[in-house]
């Protein structure tokens, strides 16, 4: 079956850390691009990181400095490092994956989403 | 960044009818839109990419159009299955964002 499976969430103190993990299976992980995408509680989207099948990584501002994006193609893993956390970093993160024949960055395969919750 | 405006928030409609959402860009994002569909407690299903084309297995009901600042998704034929939030996104220029969301409500 074609999946992405997250873990690692959990509830973090402001400042803290928090690795998260995505197992993937049923495809081909070392030749897709992939991503994390986070969802607020008030249902907005938000992109957080990309790497490139060359291991090239990408964030916005928001998350720059302080989240780190890697894989590991042996293991069809990817992993989404988080320091520093902040109460606004309270969301699903979901590991996705762009399509191959497709140049452009669009999320044709998503996983079911990992709780991260920073509170004190 | 490229803020994406989408409206109505929210709509009202019945199996049936034909349903149009749009997605205003704040800056010219040639074609490089996508459309996606989230029901409660899922991950959001991509829809349609390059603004107009139709992803694989995707129902032909379902037609996106567009390009620079203003995109359209149509629904020809609301299914009850179709009842759910849409949301855009644009890859024109980074960082990549999604407009606020539509959510589509039965009548």
């Amino acid at each position: 079956e074609i999946q992405l499976v997250e873990s690692g969430g959990g509830l973090v103190q402001p400042g803290g850390s928090l690795r998260l993990s995505c197992a993937a299976s049923g495809f081909i992980f070392r030749k897709h691009d992939m991503h994390w995408v986070r969802q607020s509680t008030g249902g907005g989207l938000e992109w957080v990181s990309a790497i490139g099948t060359a291991g090239d990584t990408f964030y916005p501002d928001s998350v720059k400095g302080r989240f780190t994006i890697s894989r590991e193609n042996a293991k069809n893993s990817l992993y989404l490092q988080m320091n520093s956390l902040r109460v606004e970093d309270t969301a699903v993160y979901y590991c996705v994956r762009s399509p191959v024949e497709l140049v452009d960055w669009y999320f044709d395969l998503w996983g079911r989403g990992t709780l991260v919750s920073v509170s004190s | 960044d490229t803020q994406l405006t989408q409206s109505p928030s929210f709509l009202s409609a019945s199996v049936g009818d034909r349903v149009i959402i749009t997605c205003r860009a704040s800056q010219g994002i040639s074609s490089y839109l996508g459309w996606y569909q989230q029901k409660p407690g899922k991950a959001p299903n991509l829809l349609i990419y390059a603004a107009s084309t139709l992803q694989s297995g995707v129902p032909s009901r379902f037609s996106g159009s567009g390009s620079g600042t203003e995109f359209t998704l149509t629904i020809s034929s609301l299914q009850p299955e179709d009842f759910a939030i849409y949301y855009c996104q644009q890859l024109n220029s980074d960082p990549l964002t999604f407009g606020g969301g539509t959510k589509v409500d039965i009548k």
